[in-house]
């Protein structure tokens, strides 16, 4: 089975734009979640995606944004971009809704702002 | 609120050596806990999980973990440290549906 992608794998926008990323989950996979990471906050958790409804929200600003299609793909948007939002964004699919369920993560996109 | 602790930002061991990353949680109900690696330039690779099963759980590249409740620690272990074992070191607690939270993380260093 192949596993978690994302795309792109690196990004560079410049401060003020907005920027959408891709999440293809693993085949037969209904939840998507999202993480930032940074040096100086870690992995934070941004959102989860099931069956394309919104479950669970992180404690980022209205700037960060998601959606889930049909097909279990997700994408997240950021709007107005600022130089804190450069991060690796890591997307996880999990195959069932029950809390102890592995998530498996893909390679992750690395946005720079600058 | 659930958390997880992770003690010592970097772990250094010699090849061959015991292998310990600990990790401490804070819950009050039944953690789901979880370890998770991360290689230079890669997401996140599950290591193995702990869902009340069993107490020790074993996991991959020869990793293991045992939850102790009365210490409320997951530390994670290895017999003997490969070079390919050098890597980030998460551990985690899911706090309901996917929602995880991570620790801070721990670097290993292993040294010929």
């Amino acid at each position: 089975k192949a596993g978690v992608t994302q795309t792109p794998r690196y990004l560079i926008k410049t401060r003020g734009q907005q920027v959408t990323l891709s999440c293809s989950p693993i085949s037969g996979h209904r939840s998507v979640s999202w993480y930032q990471q940074t040096p100086g906050q870690g992995l934070q958790f941004l959102f989860e995606y099931f069956s394309e409804t919104q479950r669970n929200k992180g404690n980022f600003p209205g700037r960060f944004s998601g959606r889930q299609f049909s097909n279990s793909r997700s994408e997240m948007n950021v709007s107005t971009l600022e130089l804190g939002d450069s991060a690796l964004y890591l997307c996880a699919s999990s195959s069932n809704t029950g809390t102890g369920t592995e998530q498996y993560f893909g390679p992750g996109t690395r946005l720079t702002v600058t | 609120a659930q958390s997880v602790t992770q003690l010592g930002s970097h772990v250094s061991v010699s090849e061959g050596a015991l292998v310990l990353l600990r990790c401490n949680y804070s819950s009050s109900v039944p953690p789901y806990l979880f370890w998770y690696v991360q290689y230079p330039n890669q997401g996140l690779q599950l290591l193995l999980k702990y869902t009340s099963a069993a107490t020790l759980v074993k996991g991959i590249n020869g990793f293991e973990a045992e939850f102790k409740k009365s210490e409320t620690s997951f530390h994670l272990t290895k017999p003997s440290a490969h070079m390919s074992d050098a890597a980030e070191y998460f551990c985690a607690v899911n706090t309901g549906f996917q929602k995880l939270v991570f620790g801070t993380g721990t670097r290993l260093l292993v040294s010929p």
